[in-house]
Formats: structure tokens, C-alpha cells, sequence
């Protein structure tokens, strides 16, 4: 059964850097099936896909990203630690939620696995 | 705001049913049968219920149907019950691989 916890600062500054790892437990992020995406929530707005990657064996990865957030947004994996990674620049109170790491099924568009969230507050 | 919308609120008494529409476009919901909906309860990761319009993963009661019409699409929760309390999210493939959830419905069990 495959588990995801996210890790990374529950309290980022105005125009700093949100960066979060998602460990991956019970599934490989080298995977031919699977990207890895983040998700997050806030009151305002709901949920909203943030991105997701893909790392198939001895290729880079691919990355797919939200369009209103592509020009902020990283993301990166580390296949020897079975993790992935989010790098979110310039931050603003917008960009304050819940975020979530999920495994997202290639074929069919859907995140069946999810992390239990972590709470990201954007405030000087 | 959201590309696919969703009524804010929805209610019914135990043992009714309740409908959740999701309103998306030509390019979103009327393009892709790549449709999902999630139950999500408070303080807890969100939960796939339906995929692909109408298909419930293993474990989902089958008084959760999903379908789709046009550019619409909606969930039927059926015989609800007091644990279908719970905000409800849509989502749909959007092309050029771009994800898009809907704004969240969230039930209310009279």
C-alpha cells in the first residue's frame, strides 16, 4: 500500500521560496505508470492542481504544471531517497493553503493516493 | 475562481438522494471523459470516489454514481447517510496535460 507524508515549513515569508519533499513509501517514484503531483487547498479557491512529474528509468524527468503557477514552480525527484520536491518562488498570502502530495495515475488523470496534507502559511 | 463550477452548497435529509453538478466547457468536461470526483471530510486528505465519469474505485459504496451530459457532469449520492457529510470536489483533464477541480460543493446531512 503506498504512503505519502509531506515535510517542509508550516510559515514561509512574503517573496521567499515554499519548499516541500514528499516521501514516497510502498511504490517507486521511477515509475512508468505514475507522475507525482501536488495539490493544494485554501478557503477561497478549493483545490487546485499544482503539478505533477514523471521519471521513468534512466531519462529526466518530465515536468506538467499549472499554467497560473508554471512561471513560480519547480519540482524535482531523488530517486536514491524515494522522494519528490516542490519549489514554489515569490510567495504571497495567496499563496497560504494546505498542501497536499498525491500519487496521480497517468492514464487516467486521477491522485489515488494522498498524503495527510500540511499547512503552509504565507505571512511575515 | 475555478474553470469548472460548482453550486457552493447542497443538503438532503438521511435517506434521500443528492445531486452535485460540475459546469465546465467544450474543452474541459464536454472533451475528456477523464472526470473525477473527490469526498473530502474535514481535517482529512481528500478521497477518490468516482473516475472516469462513472467508475467507482474498490471500496466506494455503490450509492455514489457519477455521470455526464454536454459539458456537465454531476455526482448522485444516494440513501444518503451522515458520513456523506463531507465537502465534494469535481475534476477534469483540460488538454495540453492541465488539470483543472471544480470550487467544492459541500454537503449538508439534515
Amino acid at each position: 500500500q503506498v504512503q505519502l507524508q509531506e515535510s517542509g515549513p508550516g510559515l514561509v515569508k512574503p517573496s521567499e521560496t515554499l519548499s516541500l519533499t514528499c516521501s514516497v513509501s510502498g511504490d517507486s517514484v521511477i515509475n512508468s505508470e505514475h507522475y507525482w503531483g501536488y495539490i493544494r487547498l485554501s478557503p477561497g479557491r478549493g483545490l487546485e492542481w499544482i503539478g505533477s512529474i514523471l521519471q521513468l528509468a534512466d531519462s529526466y524527468p518530465s515536468t506538467y504544471l499549472n499554467p497560473s503557477l508554471k512561471t513560480r514552480l519547480a519540482m524535482s525527484v531523488d530517486a536514491s531517497n524515494n522522494h519528490f520536491s516542490l519549489n514554489l518562488t515569490s510567495v504571497t498570502a495567496a499563496d497560504t493553503a494546505v498542501y497536499y502530495c498525491a500519487r496521480h495515475v497517468r492514464r487516467l488523470g486521477i491522485f489515488d493516493s494522498w498524503g495527510q496534507g500540511t499547512l503552509v502559511t504565507v505571512s511575515s | 475562481q475555478s474553470a469548472l463550477t460548482q453550486p457552493p452548497s447542497a443538503s438532503g435529509s438521511p435517506g434521500q438522494s443528492v445531486t452535485i453538478s460540475c459546469s465546465g466547457s467544450i474543452s474541459t468536461i464536454g472533451a475528456y471523459n477523464f472526470i473525477s470526483w473527490y469526498q473530502k471530510h474535514p481535517g482529512k486528505a481528500p478521497k477518490l470516489i468516482i473516475y472516469e465519469v462513472a467508475k467507482r474505485p474498490s471500496g466506494v459504496p455503490d450509492r455514489f454514481s457519477g455521470s455526464k451530459s454536454g459539458n456537465t457532469a454531476s455526482l448522485t449520492v444516494s440513501g444518503l447517510q451522515a458520513d456523506d457529510e463531507a465537502d465534494y470536489y469535481c475534476s477534469s483533464y483540460a488538454g495540453s496535460n492541465n488539470l483543472m477541480f471544480g470550487g467544492g460543493t459541500k454537503l449538508t446531512v439534515l
